[in-house]
Parts: C-alpha cells; structure tokens; sequence
C-alpha cells in the first residue's frame, strides 16, 4: 500500500497567518491526491483535487501544489472558521490512503 | 443538492453482525462509483470499501476484507455495507461517500462486549 506522510502533525497559528502542511507519498501517485478538511464532529469535505484544482465553491486562500511525491497545501490567509483536521489522500493506487491528518489550532 | 445519509450503526458484541445503509439524494446515483470510509474517533480517516456504478465490481482493505461486503440498490438510492464478524477495532464512524467527494454525516458502529 502506498504511505502517505503528512507534516506537521499539529500546528499553531493565528488569523491572518499564512501555513502550508506537506504530504508525502511512499511513491509516485502522479496528481491523484486531494485535500480535505475535516472540522470537529463533522464529515470531511474535499477542498481541492488533482493536486491543485479548488473544489467549487472552496475559497481561494487554499491552494495545492506538487505532482510525483510530494505536495502541499497552503492557506494564504488564515480565518476562524479554517481551524480543524486537514487530511491528504491518494488515489491513484487502491487502496486509496489517506495521510494521518494536520491539526490547525490556535 | 447532494445528499447522503447513513443509518444502521449501534452497539453490537465482538462477533456480531451490522448492516449499514446509506441512502443517496441529489444526483444520478446509478452513475457514481460509491465508497465507505471508517474513523475511529478521534483518528484518522480508513477506506474500508467501494463499488462500481452497476455492483459488478467491488473493492475492500485488507482489515476488513471476507468480513464485510459491500452492496448497492440503484432502483432504491441505496448503498449498503454487511458488517460480519464484527471486532472491537472496528469501532468507528462508518461514512458513505459518492466518489470520495460528497459525504454523509456518518453512522457509529460501537463494538463492544
């Protein structure tokens, strides 16, 4: 199965903050991983796909990048309501796997 | 608007059976491969399964694999997952997704003697 790495497993941050989180693949998944954001209590919702494509009706702030291995997630901007779970996932080998998931608190 | 909603979790004793259901509003439910997807509270997120649009083809992780089987109904909007030989590992928030894109707000199955 392919392993998919993410750091930091926690961060800090404040609103208005610029952060970026990084996942790495075991191997090589082209740009088949997205990123999803999972808010307390809630269901994930996927934030972007193919690496760097937004999800409709996601804000701009978020934004991916990386292709082969490695890739990221940056939110430009940091607002209240971005504080939660965030998890990468693969998709280009079954089983699909998700990363271990990046905490965002303040 | 897309709509999932799973029901059919509780308590059940270590080798209990569970049949999950996840019924499908919104959109052409025929036409969307359709998948389960489990976290233990408080963890991370595990595929467990998913099934093609006409239920010929259908995929499971190793944790679960011979235990649960995964099914559709496409005259009824229906997705569901039979979850035998249950074990306490497998206590979870049981979610149904459409493609991995649109989730339902999830069912916990409790394992427990």
């Amino acid at each position: 199965d392919i392993q998919m790495t993410q750091s930091p497993s926690s961060l800090s941050a404040s609103v208005g903050d610029r952060v970026t989180i990084t996942c790495r693949a075991s191997q090589d998944i082209r740009d088949y991983l997205g990123w999803y954001q999972q808010r307390p209590g809630k269901a994930p919702k996927r934030l972007l796909y193919a690496a760097s494509i937004l999800q409709s009706g996601v804000p701009s702030r978020f934004s991916g990048s990386g292709s082969g291995t490695e890739f990221t997630l940056t939110i430009s901007s940091l607002q209240p309501e971005d504080f939660a779970t965030y998890y990468c996932l693969q998709h280009n080998t079954y089983p699909v796997t998700f990363g271990q998931g990046t905490t965002l608190d303040i | 608007e897309v709509q999932l909603v799973e029901s059919g979790g509780g308590l059940v004793q270590p080798g209990g059976s569970l049949r999950l259901s996840c019924v499908a509003s919104g959109f052409t439910f025929s036409r969307d491969w359709m998948h389960w997807v489990r976290q233990v509270p408080g963890k991370g997120l595990e595929w467990i399964s998913r099934i093609n649009r006409d239920g010929t083809i259908t995929e499971y992780a190793d944790s679960v694999k011979g235990r649960f089987t995964i099914s559709r109904d496409n005259a009824e909007n229906m997705l569901h997952l039979q979850l035998n030989g249950l074990r306490v590992d497998d206590t979870a928030v049981y979610y149904c997704s459409r493609d991995m894109v649109a989730w339902g707000q999830g069912t916990l199955v409790s394992v427990s003697s």
